[in-house]
């Protein structure tokens, strides 16, 4: 099956630094999710990105399929970004299965 | 947005016994609902995808006969636990798509923690 890989495992931040969170994937997709799991473990929607370029306020995602990788970028950190990324992708021609990477776990302190 | 719920948040049950955990689209319908499994520090494996008005699809190494999922509407997907052990404790969490919009997007509800004693 399709293998996905995150970077880095773990990070810890100031309060307003920057980061980015790499995905690499193994296949070709046609469906590629960012979630941030808060410490409840409630999975949060931040971008369906199989390609190209989103922003959604401080965060921004770059899907390159070509070259299998996906990047989460957050800008600002706050303390509130807290919690696990993970990365999650749908082969091209799959069932609708999501596969998802390990999870990169965020800590911002203040 | 879509939004997806699950109930109870949290069970603990004796050894032996039988848990449903009910995963809900509230606002959109569903076709297809996925339940998974995370346990602790782990990322999410898919259990089981559960179709509407038939039988679920089962991943590899997933018990149908202790995991039973019933879709018996477009809103509403059960995953039943039977003669649960501790080493079922985990997290389990329900993610539905909109079937209207046929969009890939999936939607997770906010879990539901077992506890087997």
């Amino acid at each position: 099956g399709i293998q996905v890989e995150q970077s880095p495992p773990d990070l810890i931040l100031q309060e307003g630094a920057n980061s980015t969170l790499r995905c690499n994937f193994s296949d070709s997709v046609n469906n590629l999710q960012w979630f941030h799991q808060n410490p409840w473990g409630q999975l949060i929607n931040l971008f369906y990105i199989p390609s190209g370029t989103k922003q959604n306020g401080r965060l921004s995602a770059t899907t390159v399929a070509t070259e299998r990788y996906s990047l989460l970028y957050i800008s600002s950190s706050q303390t509130t970004d807290s919690g696990v990324y993970f990365c999650a992708v749908e082969r091209t021609g799959g069932s609708e299965k999501l596969v998802f990477g390990k999870g990169t776990k965020l800590t911002v302190n203040p | 947005g879509a939004v997806v719920s699950q109930h109870p948040s949290r069970v603990i049950c004796k050894s032996g016994t039988s848990v449903k955990i009910e995963c809900r689209s509230l606002d959109f319908q569903a076709t297809t609902m996925f339940w998974y499994r995370q346990f602790p520090k782990q990322s999410l494996m898919l259990m089981a995808t559960s179709n509407e008005g038939s039988k679920a699809t089962y991943e590899q190494g997933v018990e149908k006969d202790k995991f039973l999922i019933n879709h018996a509407s477009l809103t509403l997907s059960t995953l039943t636990v039977t003669s649960a052990h501790p080493e079922d404790s985990s997290f389990y969490i329900c993610s539905a798509r909109d079937s209207r919009t046929g969009g890939d997007t999936q939607y997770f509800g906010p879990g539901t923690r077992l506890t087997v004693l």
